[in-house]
């Protein structure tokens, strides 16, 4: 079964200091690769998406992410965290078959910077 | 920039009613999907309509239905409420397999 795994319920980390939030897949084929954060009772925000080519991506608020084929992994980071990216993150894959565009999620990973 | 537009924001329903709920895509947008996100839960896709046909199909209950409409809106029909239908409903739309990009959502609240 195609799935999304990310490991970390929770990460805390001190302002200032990089962050990193991590994703990996179980998908069949080379997916789209996607990074959302959800601010409390708001709706999912896109950050960046991995479609193909360089392997670290870069996004919105300062955010990157870094594609490992190997590892199947599509880790999120910032080099400095700021108190305003507390907030939760999910990683969603899009397989790359024909008919369906729909996404598969991970379980969300809620960050949390301290000042 | 103008965004997805989810109507209404918060809804309470009785057990065995129905709900109807509303979502208007970006403009120039043509592919609307549903997705329904459980307390502490990651969001489940539902389903999804391109060009104001069904495309795929998700973990939707048949007691659900949806569509879109000439004018790219869709509204999603619930009907014989359970509890377990409490949830945030997220709406996304997309042009094409582009990116998706979500609205506020719809808070269900099943009494």
């Amino acid at each position: 079964a195609q799935s999304v795994a990310q490991p970390e319920d929770q990460v805390n980390v001190a302002e200032g200091n990089p962050l990193t939030v991590k994703c990996t897949y179980s998908v069949s084929g080379n997916p789209y690769l996607f990074w959302y954060v959800q601010y409390p009772n708001r709706g999912l925000q896109f950050l960046l998406k991995y479609i193909t080519g360089d392997n670290l991506v870069k996004g919105s608020y300062g955010f990157e992410a870094e594609f490992n084929k190997s590892q199947t992994s599509f880790h999120l980071k910032k080099p400095s965290a700021l108190v305003s990216d507390s907030a939760l993150y999910f990683c969603a894959v899009r397989p790359r078959t024909s008919g369906t565009y729909k996404y598969i999620f991970g379980t969300g990973t809620r960050l949390k910077v301290l000042a | 920039a103008a965004g997805v537009i989810q109507s209404p924001r918060h809804l309470i329903k009785e057990k065995r009613e129905t709900a109807t709920l509303k979502c208007y895509p970006i403009p120039r947008h043509d592919t609307v999907y549903w997705y329904q996100q459980g307390p502490g839960q990651d969001p489940q896709f539902l389903i999804s309509f391109y060009e104001k046909m069904q495309s795929d199909k998700g973990s939707i209950p048949d007691r659900f239905s949806a569509q879109q409409f000439s004018d790219y809106h869709s509204e999603l029909n619930m009907s014989s409420l359970e509890l377990g239908d409490s949830a945030l409903y997220f709406c996304a739309s997309s042009l094409g397999s582009d990116t998706q990009y979500f609205g506020p959502g719809t808070r269900l609240t099943v009494l």
